[in-house]
């Protein structure tokens, strides 16, 4: 597609419940990263795909997360038992080559709300 | 480990002030520097980026930085900010074997008309 897609926009969950959130990245581009924007808390890596390389999985906060990349394109990040401190902005963002120079095409976001 | 640091968290200028943003990095090798920017209600974008050759660099709508490996910087300026810069703006930092960009916490910027 044109851009980095992301479904949902918006989740709210209770806590205690499992979410799923989807990102499409560019087609052709091989990196996908995702990231989670806090109020007052910048961008936090959390985990990137590269081709079929193993994921750098060094920023994933606890076990509860996870994420899956298939065919190299779309990749979904699961948070299981969700807690009232995973409510942030969700950002997934693709790259042509992963090294990372080149910069990085962001999605929209999507706006996790535990409640 | 890679870091930044952005020094402002809330600036707060006139249309017509000039702005520098300051940024930090710690990485002692090569490093891949980047400046993203936020528009209220819209996504992340690139703003301009620094890998090679000339360390001043010029982005979209008349922002420049200039990348000081001495001080190991890469500030933001732009010499006129009209209302429409109004933003969050995020320094960036990707430097040697790391595949992923480290973020700045990130500075708002709100334009006064």
């Amino acid at each position: 597609g044109a851009g980095v897609s992301q479904s949902p926009s918006n989740k709210v969950t209770e806590k205690g419940k499992d979410v799923e959130l989807r990102c499409d990245p560019i087609s052709g581009h091989t990196a996908l990263y995702w990231y989670r924007q806090s109020l007052g808390q910048g961008l936090e890596f959390l985990i990137y795909f590269q081709g079929n390389s193993a994921p750098d999985k060094s920023g994933l906060p606890s076990d509860r997360f996870s994420a899956e990349r298939t065919g190299g394109s779309v990749s979904t990040l699961t948070i299981q038992r969700t807690q009232q401190e995973d409510s942030a902005v969700y950002l997934c963002a693709s790259s042509l080559q992963g090294q990372g120079a080149e910069g990085y095409t962001f999605g929209s976001g999507t706006r996790l709300t535990v409640v | 480990a890679q870091s930044v640091s952005q020094h402002n968290h809330h600036v707060i200028l006139s249309e017509a002030a000039s702005l520098e943003l300051g940024c930090n990095y710690s990485y002692g090798g090569t490093v891949n520097l980047f400046w993203y920017v936020q528009y209220p209600g819209q996504h992340l974008q690139l703003l301009l980026k620094y890998f090679s050759g000339d360390p001043l660099v010029k982005g979209i709508k008349g922002f420049e930085a200039e990348f000081i490996k001495s001080k190991f910087s890469f500030n933001l300026r732009k010499p006129s900010v009209q209302w429409s810069d109004t933003a969050e703006y995020f320094c960036a930092v990707n430097g040697g074997g790391y595949q992923k960009v480290t973020f700045g916490i990130g500075t708002k910027l709100q334009v006064i008309p």
